[in-house]
């Protein structure tokens, strides 16, 4: 069974600084993998999916995640966080074919200026 | 086009009392799943429908029950509720071909506290 690991509960960035969070996948075969992001009592919206190809996938409001298969690693990055980036971000991982997704607990994301 | 749609939004019940919650998928996906999350537990799978079948489930009790329309809509039913079943509740859709993986989008959710 795939499981997903965010390593960091909480990480605090200044505005205009670089993110980077975390996110390691098992899995025996090759998974396709996905970052969403979360606002306080809403739903999950999507920044991005990797399915095969080029290893490092553009999302929307700036982000870009790299698929590492050596390290079985998924980080997303973004160069410069905004105050409005300030969210729960959840890595998540799936199977062709199957529609079930397997969560990461989740990082919180705090922006002070 | 609109996105998934869930109702309701919030809704507070008793214990023991049962529960349905309705979701729309996008409109032409043919697959819903839901979730479970909590603070405790994270997201959890709870189920996936596909053409009216469930096609996947999650480890949860059978109290937790779904059924979907020939519409794609589907519908969860949670009976005999308890305290630890108030949560956030997704919905997600997808096109769900098999030929490869597919984009998988949120609802807001529904909003569930057992008191």
């Amino acid at each position: 069974a795939q499981s997903v690991t965010q390593p960091d509960i909480h990480i605090t960035v200044s505005e205009g600084a670089s993110l980077e969070l975390r996110c390691n996948y098992s899995y025996g075969a090759t998974p396709y993998l996905f970052w969403y992001v979360q606002s306080p009592g809403q739903g999950l919206q999507l920044l991005l999916k990797y399915f095969s190809g080029d290893t490092l996938v553009q999302g929307i409001k700036g982000f870009e995640a790299e698929f590492k298969r050596s390290q079985s690693s998924f980080n997303l990055r973004k160069p410069s966080v905004h105050w409005s980036d300030a969210a729960e971000y959840f890595c998540a991982v799936g199977v062709f074919g199957n529609e079930k997704l397997t969560f990461g607990t989740g990082t919180r994301l705090t922006i002070i200026p | 086009k609109a996105g998934v749609t869930q109702t309701p939004r919030y809704l507070i019940k008793t214990r023991g009392q049962q529960v349905t919650l309705s979701c729309s998928p996008i409109s032409g996906h043919r697959s819903v799943s839901w979730y479970q999350q909590t603070p405790g537990q994270g997201l959890q799978f709870l189920f996936e429908y596909f053409s009216e079948t469930q096609r996947n489930k999650g480890n949860f009790p059978g109290r937790f029950s779904g059924r979907q329309f020939s519409n794609s809509r589907s519908e969860m039913n949670v009976s005999t509720l308890e305290l630890g079943d108030s949560a956030l509740y997704l919905c997600a859709s997808s096109l769900a071909g098999r030929a490869s993986g597919n984009t998988i989008y949120f609802g807001e959710g529904s909003w569930l506290t057992v008191v």
